[in-house]
């Protein structure tokens, strides 16, 4: 069955770039779309359509796409940005979710 | 302004069913589609399904078929998610989610109710 993989954990220091990267076979063809969830808290589209992003997410925010991998990336890394990060693709019955990526804010 | 808000905790048996609803403010409600998805404790996100406030149509992921019915009230904009036969893994917070773009189905999840917890348990 299709899958979209995401590394468990990524660590950066505040003001640094975090990269949170998602893979899956049929990327190439179907758009990316990545959520932040904080402890306790519904998910919050950050990015759609691969790069675009939504009214009101910082432009710190930002995604791009490269064969079967599509990236989030966070550029200069706030304290706040800290949270479990999910990316999200079409598959063949409707879309399906990553494992989910924490970014741990040293 | 958009807002899904989901009805309260349930405590389940096995083998019982579980409702719950969502109701929408601030927007067409027929005119988005809605979707379901859960996140088991310390888990990640499954997507569950979507429904067509407009038409009633609906369509579930393969894991939920035969378990799962989706339907809605647009009398009260209301969407519901009815799951059978509980299992102990289907302990989970429970959430609806709005598409996107109006008449479109694009499964990009714009807007979400807080979460509803389901714990099955004998």
């Amino acid at each position: 069955s299709y899958e979209l993989t995401q590394p468990p954990s990524v660590s950066v220091s505040p003001g640094q770039t975090a990269r949170i990267t998602c893979s899956g076979d049929a990327l190439p063809k179907q758009y990316a779309y990545w959520y932040q969830q904080k402890p306790g808290q519904a998910p919050v589209l950050v990015i759609y359509k691969d790069s675009e992003r939504p009214s009101g997410i910082p432009e710190r925010f930002s995604g791009s796409s490269s064969g079967t991998t599509v990236t989030l990336t966070i550029s200069g890394v706030q304290a706040e940005d800290e949270a479990d990060y999910y990316c999200q693709s079409a598959d063949s019955s409707g879309t399906l979710f990553g494992g989910g990526t924490k970014l741990t804010v040293l | 302004q958009v807002q899904l808000v989901q009805s309260g905790a349930e405590v389940k048996k096995p083998g019982a069913s579980v409702k719950v609803s969502c109701k929408a403010s601030g927007y067409t409600f027929t005119g988005y589609y809605m979707h379901w998805v859960r996140q088991a404790p310390g888990q990640g996100l499954e997507w569950m399904g979507w429904i067509n406030p407009n038409s009633g149509g609906t369509n579930y992921a393969q894991k939920f078929q035969g378990r799962v019915t989706m339907t809605r009230d647009t009398s009260i904009s209301t969407a519901y998610m009815e799951l059978s036969r509980l299992r102990s893994d289907d302990t989970a917070v429970y959430y609806c989610a709005r598409d996107a773009e109006e008449w479109e189905l694009q499964i990009i999840l714009s807007y979400w109710g807080q979460g509803t917890l389901v714990t099955v348990s004998s």
